[in-house]
């Protein structure tokens, strides 16, 4: 079955702090993996996408890995915000087209 | 910079009424995507289309639901008869021809169904 596991599901730091999101799938034939933040209420932005063949990927603050053997993503965030408080989705795309996404993380960023 | 664009913001009916959920899709996509969002839990697929049908559904999207693209701009969300449990968030999303290229969401629409 294709699944999209996140953990944690909720995580408090202090601003400046550096933290690190985890991803694990099951998504079967795999074509890319997305990290998504989402803010209350609103869509989700994208941050990165990945595919097989790239191991890193960096979006200024926002650092991606995939380890595509053992099926795992992770999104570090260096020197945190107020801001970067939100949900933070991964989501795995497969057959081309179709995308599942993970249940998030919920990250807090206190002063 | 291009987005995709939903109206409205949010909606309100009464249980068993008919809704039309709307997006504009970013105009040189061809790939959409409806999900929905029930408050604190995770985006749900519903369903993806691509010329002019439906590619995939999930077994959320059964007969109650339906899309349709009247105009080859917008890209509506039919819900019938409306039940309490519709009551979410729903996303449009809309990506170019490519499985590697960047799918964008809308900003939603909060559907509460009283």
């Amino acid at each position: 079955k294709n699944q999209v596991e996140q953990s944690p599901q909720s995580l408090i730091i202090l601003e400046g702090k550096n933290c690190t999101l985890q991803c694990n799938y099951t998504v079967s034939p795999f074509s890319n993996l997305r990290w998504y933040k989402q803010d209350t209420g609103r869509g989700p932005v994208s941050l990165t996408i990945m595919t097989f063949s790239e191991n890193t990927k960096s979006n200024g603050r926002y650092t991606a890995t995939l380890d595509a053997d053992t099926k795992q993503s992770s999104l570090h965030i260096t020197a945190s915000q107020l801001s970067d408080s939100a949900s933070y989705i991964c989501v795995v795309s497969y057959n081309n087209n179709d995308m599942r996404f993970g249940a998030g993380t919920r990250l807090t960023v206190k002063p | 910079e291009p987005e995709v664009t939903q109206t409205p913001s949010h909606q309100v009916t009464q249980m068993g009424q008919e809704v039309i959920l709307r997006c504009v899709p970013i105009s040189n996509h061809l790939y959409f995507y409806w999900y929905r969002q029930i408050l604190g839990q995770k985006v749900e697929f519903l369903v993806s289309f691509y010329n002019n049908e439906i590619s995939e559904k999930s077994e959320i999207f059964d007969d109650q639901f339906s899309v349709e693209r009247p105009d080859g701009s917008n890209f509506t969300l039919k819900i019938r008869s409306t039940k309490l449990e519709d009551s979410a968030m729903y996303f449009c999303a809309s990506y170019p021809q490519g499985s590697d290229t960047e799918a964008f969401f809308g900003q939603g629409t909060r559907l509460t169904v009283v």
